[in-house]
């Protein structure tokens, strides 16, 4: 079953904009993890956050946590087109490892 | 540190073959994870593997079974196929914490059952 759903599904922009993805999900979590995927291949793994944290960055990305919504959200700053791809977030509960995944938002960003 | 190795890269099955898919984890993780990715359900949990047993699994029927060996590596078996098992299978590799779930994953096998 699907934990997360991300909004919007789809987003396109130009390069140098930045693009904002939400996740929301429905139970207590452990960690959130948000992920890229480039035409139907495999998950590159981008940042992860702890439910005891607010936030985290890594290079242009910035993701935020609020636990009391159950949502966060993932900025891509200055969005190149090889930011170009599907983005999922995935969240796991405390004691149960495996990851449960939304069903991601296309980004398209043109040159 | 080489990633998660996840072969074949693409698989073509007839209706009721069975198939098997290999995953090798990054070195050093414990855990390996299996997932079945189809545009219609999404990103679908299979089963995890953790020590060479089967720690979590997933709803799927019995036709599809792992084993993880001693050396972490994992394989995936899908038996009796059908049609709609037609779908890119991730492998995801990590340290098998129950805190840190930091999950890194395979390119994917693709299989198409026709």
């Amino acid at each position: 079953s699907q934990q997360g759903e991300e909004d919007p599904q789809a987003l396109s922009i130009q390069e140098g904009e930045n693009a904002t993805m939400n996740c929301s999900y429905k139970t207590s979590i452990n960690n959130l993890q948000w992920y890229r995927q480039n035409s139907g291949r495999g998950l590159v793994h981008l940042i992860l956050i702890r439910s005891n944290e607010r936030e985290k960055h890594s290079g242009r990305l910035r993701v935020t946590l609020d636990t009391s919504k159950k949502s966060s959200s993932l900025l891509i700053t200055a969005s190149r087109a090889a930011d170009t791809a599907s983005y999922f977030c995935a969240t796991d509960t405390l004691g149960y490892s495996t990851l449960t995944f939304g069903k991601g938002t296309m980004l398209l960003v043109s040159p | 540190k080489a990633g998660v190795t996840q072969t074949p890269r693409y698989l073509i099955k007839t209706r009721g073959q069975q198939v098997t898919l290999s995953c090798s984890p990054i070195s050093g993780h414990r855990s390996v994870s299996w997932y079945q990715q189809t545009p219609g359900q999404g990103l679908q949990f299979l089963f995890e593997y953790f020590s060479e047993t089967q720690r979590n699994k997933g709803n799927f029927p019995g036709r599809f079974s792992g084993r993880q060996f001693s050396n972490s590596r994992s394989e995936m078996n899908v038996s009796t196929l059908e049609l709609g098992d037609s779908a890119l299978y991730l492998c995801a590799s990590s340290s098998g914490g129950q805190r840190n779930t930091e999950a890194f994953f395979g390119q994917g096998t693709r299989l198409t059952v026709v």
